[in-house]
Formats: C-alpha cells, sequence, structure tokens
C-alpha cells in the first residue's frame, strides 16, 4: 500500500480564494482524521470520519471550514474563504479504529498571503 | 526521501518494568523530533528535542536526541496500565517546516 496520500503537497493562495485539501486513505481503514499542525499550537484535530460518516467536527476552527468524505477512499478538506492564519501544514490519518495506529499522511503546507 | 522508522511495532510489558522506545529519522535539514502519546482520537504532545544530548523529563517519562545516531529514545520507568498507548513520533524538516510521522509503538502495560 502506498499509504496515506494527500494532494497537494504544497499550495500558495491569496487570501478569500478557496482552497481544497485532499486525502485518500489507507484501504480498508475505516476512520480518517484531519489535523492541523502550527508552530504556536502545535497538532489539532479537526475532524474525523468513520465508514465516512463525521463523527466530531468540534475542532473545526469556525464556519470556513468544511470537510467531506464522499466515498471510502477521499476525502477533502475545503476553506472558503482562506485567511492567512489558516496557513499551517494540514494532516490526514488513517486508522481500523480511534485506538489503532494513525498512518499519517505527509500533509499539505498550505501559505495564504 | 524522508523517513521516520519506529521500533518496536509493539510491546507488551507488566506494571512496573521500564521501557525504552526507538525512533530513528532521515531527514534533509532536521529541525526537530517530537514524541506524543495517541489514546483515543488525537495524539497528545510530550516532548520537542532539537539539542542532542540533552534529556528532557516529565515525570516517568523521559526522552533524549542523539543527532549522530540520527535516532532518539522514550523511556518510561515503572509503567503503569494508564500509560498503555500507541506512541508517535514525528520530525521536522528545517527549511521546508515538513513534518513526518513514524508509524509509532504499541505499549501495552498489563496490571
Amino acid at each position: 500500500d502506498a499509504g496515506v496520500i494527500q494532494s497537494p503537497r504544497h499550495e500558495v493562495t491569496e487570501m478569500g480564494q478557496e482552497v481544497t485539501l485532499r486525502c485518500k486513505p489507507i484501504s480498508g481503514h475505516d476512520y480518517l482524521f484531519w489535523y492541523r499542525q502550527t508552530m504556536m499550537r502545535g497538532l489539532e484535530l479537526l475532524i474525523y470520519f468513520n465508514n465516512n460518516v463525521p463523527i466530531d467536527d468540534s475542532g473545526m476552527p469556525e464556519d470556513r471550514f468544511s470537510a467531506k468524505m464522499p466515498n471510502a477512499s477521499f476525502s477533502t478538506l475545503k476553506i472558503q474563504p482562506s485567511e492567512p492564519r489558516d496557513s499551517a501544514v494540514y494532516f490526514c490519518a488513517s486508522s481500523f479504529a480511534t485506538d489503532y495506529e494513525q498512518y499519517f499522511g505527509p500533509g499539505t503546507r498550505l501559505t495564504v498571503t | 526521501e524522508d523517513k521516520v522508522v519506529q521500533s518496536p511495532l509493539s510491546l507488551v510489558v507488566h506494571e512496573g518494568d521500564t521501557v525504552t522506545l526507538n525512533c530513528s529519522y532521515e531527514v534533509t535539514n532536521f529541525r526537530s523530533l517530537l514524541w506524543y502519546k495517541q489514546e483515543k482520537k488525537a495524539p497528545t504532545f510530550l516532548f520537542m528535542l532539537t539539542s542532542s544530548g540533552i534529556e528532557k523529563k516529565s515525570g516517568r517519562l523521559s526522552s533524549i536526541l542523539d543527532k549522530k545516531e540520527l535516532s532518539s529514545i522514550l523511556n518510561i520507568t515503572a509503567t503503569q496500565t494508564g500509560d498503555s498507548a500507541i506512541y508517535l513520533c514525528a520530525v521536522e524538516a528545517r527549511d521546508n517546516n515538513d513534518m513526518r510521522f513514524g508509524a509509532g509503538t504499541r505499549l501495552t502495560v498489563k496490571p
């Protein structure tokens, strides 16, 4: 298996633009997690899905953020409109269960100017 | 390509035992190495190491970085059942701030 795949690896956009981050989990994993990593706040859980259904989105910063998982092999995290404070590395991870090892993707580095 | 390798993948011990978890890395322009504890959902931060040879301690947990060997160890003394978790190691690169995670070590502490 290629592991968790994220795209793009780097994204630079202007404030106000819509940004879509993509994730392909490891086949067979029922859980998918979206995280944001910044120097100031460290690693933050934004949302996680079980069998494509969002279970806990309490970590989503505000309404500008939305996440979907239309099928077992694909998820998106969308920011609309983007702001400079959204600049961070966004990680996607997948696992068999919440207390199983989470396999992290390489991350998407987002820069909003 | 950058990579982070943790060992062992899993470990079963009894309460009171001391454990040592390993993390080795190959990262261009190393900035820091981080240890996390994952019990449910999100990993919680344990340590960040940037300098070689300086031990960081928090209660029964301690960690040290060896930049020459490109590795770090996480020690847990007098283990308790509450230490049962997956311990993740991640390495940050300096130039692009990219972070790469290891696959984790699953620690089970039996009473």
